[in-house]
């Protein structure tokens, strides 16, 4: 039972198709991170906000995907442009300064 | 540099006896040291860690010892158990820039029962 709400909890989407996944971030937790886990169990960072502002991206999340963190609303994450290569599991994770993540459970993208 | 290595990235083990995993970084500014399991169909949960001012955390049955000079950290499962079985990630986080964690790539431990 995570403190931070992930929906959905699968996601399936066809090539070139949008893809949106939702992040409700543990009460208190400024700080919201994005990454990816392939299926080698690797995590890439994606994207990271405190409060609402962005504060850093890699490159890939700039060109495909767009992601907010409007104040008094779940976090988004949003692929514009569905690719195989997108298929993976996508976490979120809240964090006070200093302090360890939350994750939450996921959303498992499949790209068919 | 970033990076964080993990190492073995896989381990098996006799029920009752101890695991150990590895992990170096390259940051000497990384402050903070969690591990995380991850079960299948899960997400990863904190287990333990670790922050720089100490070398040694011990919490029931699993031991994290931290050396900064040399720029590593490890973990170590005493009288495994077959639950024990998961993927295990340690990860290193600086307390500069924007507090990233940068992860290991996993450890995959099975318990033989």
């Amino acid at each position: 039972n995570s403190k931070v709400i992930q929906t959905p909890r699968y996601l399936v989407k066809g090539q070139g198709q949008k893809a949106k996944m939702r992040c409700i971030p543990e009460k208190g937790h400024p700080v919201v991170f994005w990454y990816q886990q392939n299926k080698n169990n690797e995590f890439k960072f994606l994207i990271n906000f405190q409060n609402q502002e962005v504060l850093q991206q890699i490159d890939m999340t700039e060109k495909r995907f767009s992601a907010e963190c409007p104040s008094n609303s779940p976090c988004s994450l949003e692929i514009q442009s569905s690719e195989a290569g997108d298929s993976a599991l996508y976490l979120c994770a809240s964090s006070r300064a200093n302090s360890d993540y939350t994750f939450g459970s996921g959303t498992r993208l499949l790209v068919i | 540099g970033e990076q964080v290595e993990q190492l073995p990235s896989i381990l098996r083990v006799q029920e009752r006896s101890s695991a150990s995993i590895n992990c170096t970084y390259e940051n000497s500014a990384s402050n903070y040291f969690p591990w995380y399991k991850q079960e299948p169909g899960e997400n990863p949960k904190l287990i333990i860690d670790i922050r720089s001012n100490m070398e040694r955390k011990q919490i029931q049955g699993l031991i994290v010892l931290l050396d900064k000079k040399a720029k590593r950290f490890s973990l170590h499962i005493t009288d495994t158990q077959p639950a024990d079985s998961a993927m295990y990630f340690c990860a290193a986080r600086s307390n500069t820039g924007y507090q990233n964690f940068y992860f290991g790539k996993g450890t995959s431990l099975t318990v033989i029962p």
